[in-house]
């Protein structure tokens, strides 16, 4: 099955200021793959998906970028309301993984 | 709009099953698959199997494999999860989510609590 390993684990960045989550798949998952965003007692928000294309109601401030192994969430010019755990996850191959998650909290 | 609401929280003992079920509306039920995911307390989201549209193939982690059932009544628009023989660390929020397309997860039920404890 495919491993999905996020970085870093804990992301300190202050309001305003840009902030880059990386996801690495353990194989080639071509371009499907898609971002998440979760606050605490709530459930998943999707975000991005095949990559790059963002869900409706997602502001332009995320962007997601990548293919084949290598993929990154940047959130340009952070919000107070952006500060949560992301989450990749994979739809290339069953089990759908998901990565461990990146907290990004404010600085 | 697309709402996903899913049944109350449970306390069940080890080696019992839970069922969860997961009501649709807002768009034509049998057009969309349906997946499950759950989160153990501080632990990842975990894919757990879904349900097809139209036929109501299932897929299952093998992680799952032969405790896990996912069903569908079409006429009540709910999909349901069952778990069998269930443990501690089988304590965790579980969540229903649509298809948005292609396999992608769009839309979320708010999630249902399952506790398993002597």
């Amino acid at each position: 099955e495919v491993v999905m390993t996020q970085s870093p684990a804990t992301l300190s960045v202050s309001p305003g200021e840009r902030a880059a989550l990386s996801c690495r798949a353990s194989q080639s998952i071509s371009s499907n793959l898609a971002w998440f965003q979760q606050k605490p007692g709530q459930a998943p928000r999707l975000l991005i998906f095949h990559a790059s294309t963002r869900a409706t109601g997602i502001p332009a401030r995320f962007s997601g970028r990548g293919s084949g192994t290598e993929f990154t969430l940047t959130i340009s010019s952070l919000q107070s309301e952006d500060f949560a755990v992301y989450y990749c996850q994979q739809y290339n191959n069953w089990p759908y993984n998901f990565g461990q998650g990146t907290k990004l909290e404010i600085k | 709009q697309v709402q996903l609401v899913q049944s109350g929280a449970e306390v069940k003992r080890p080696g019992a099953s839970v069922k969860v079920a997961c009501k649709a509306s807002g768009y034509t039920f049998s057009s969309y698959a349906m997946h499950w995911v759950r989160q153990a307390p501080g632990q990842r989201l975990e894919w757990m199997g879904w349900v097809t549209a139209g036929n109501g193939f299932t897929e299952y982690a093998q992680k799952f494999q032969g405790r896990v059932t996912i069903t569908k009544d079409i006429s009540a628009s709910t999909v349901y999860m069952e778990l069998s023989s269930l443990r501690s660390e089988d304590t965790a929020v579980y969540y229903c989510a649509r298809d948005l397309v292609a396999s992608i997860m769009g839309y979320w039920g708010q999630g249902t609590l399952v506790t398993v404890s002597s």
